[in-house]
């Protein structure tokens, strides 16, 4: 248990639809990043916030947003949803500033749009 | 071409054996190098975090980097099928985003 907690475990909706999807740190940890796992393209790095405020955006789309609270942990907010959304959404904290430092990931969810 | 390649395997191999998990990359900006464990239906589990060329050991794992020629490994001694799962590098350059591989699915058979 990587001490990362992700609510909802499974996700089922339709096209169009908006979902929200919830990321809690490990005790201490100021950075959050997600990431979206699908068969096709493996692991892809979305968006990194430390502290509250956004670091880095990697391939994330504009139907997709996320923030991250004072009390540090993180929403994913992905709307307008498409067939090809479906995939496994993955949170990671870590305790450093930067990219590149030692992320634990959380046990994802998984979102299915039909 | 994909800036990280991984073998997908699948890697079967007997209970015991030594296991070599390899990945290559073109990116010759790439300094941080990691071993994730993804167990089926689980999140990655980090095993291994190397900075710069050489050997990093941690029990039975050992984590190889070869910057020259641009290649890493992931060696799993005395293999036990509890190591049965898929197997992610990842890699990133200074203040840029992991990359990671498509994963190798290794199991370890009694």
């Amino acid at each position: 248990d990587s001490g990362v907690t992700q609510t909802p475990k499974h996700l089922i909706t339709a096209t169009g639809q908006r979902v929200t999807l919830r990321c809690s740190p490990r005790s201490g940890d100021l950075s959050v990043y997600w990431y979206q796992q699908s068969l096709d393209q493996g692991l892809q790095f979305l968006i990194h916030y430390y502290n509250g405020e956004e670091r880095a955006k990697g391939n994330i789309l504009e139907r997709f947003s996320a923030q991250q609270f004072p009390d540090l942990h993180s929403e994913l907010n992905l709307s307008s949803l498409e067939l090809g959304d479906s995939a496994l959404y993955f949170c990671a904290s870590g305790h450093g500033f930067y990219l590149e430092d030692e992320q634990f990931f959380g046990p994802g969810t998984r979102l299915t749009v039909l | 071409q994909k800036e990280v390649e991984q073998d997908p395997g699948p890697l079967s191999v007997p209970e015991g054996a030594i296991v070599s998990l390899n990945c290559t990359y073109s990116n010759s900006a790439f300094q941080y190098f990691m071993w994730y464990r993804q167990y089926s239906r689980k999140g990655p589990e980090l095993l291994m975090y190397t900075y710069s060329s050489g050997n990093k050991e941690d029990g039975r794992f050992t984590a190889q980097v070869d910057k020259s020629s641009k290649y890493i490994s992931l060696f799993i001694r005395d293999s036990q099928p509890s190591d049965s799962a898929t197997y992610l590098c990842a890699m990133s350059a200074v203040a840029q985003k992991l990359v990671f591989g498509q994963g190798t699915r290794l199991t370890i058979n009694p």
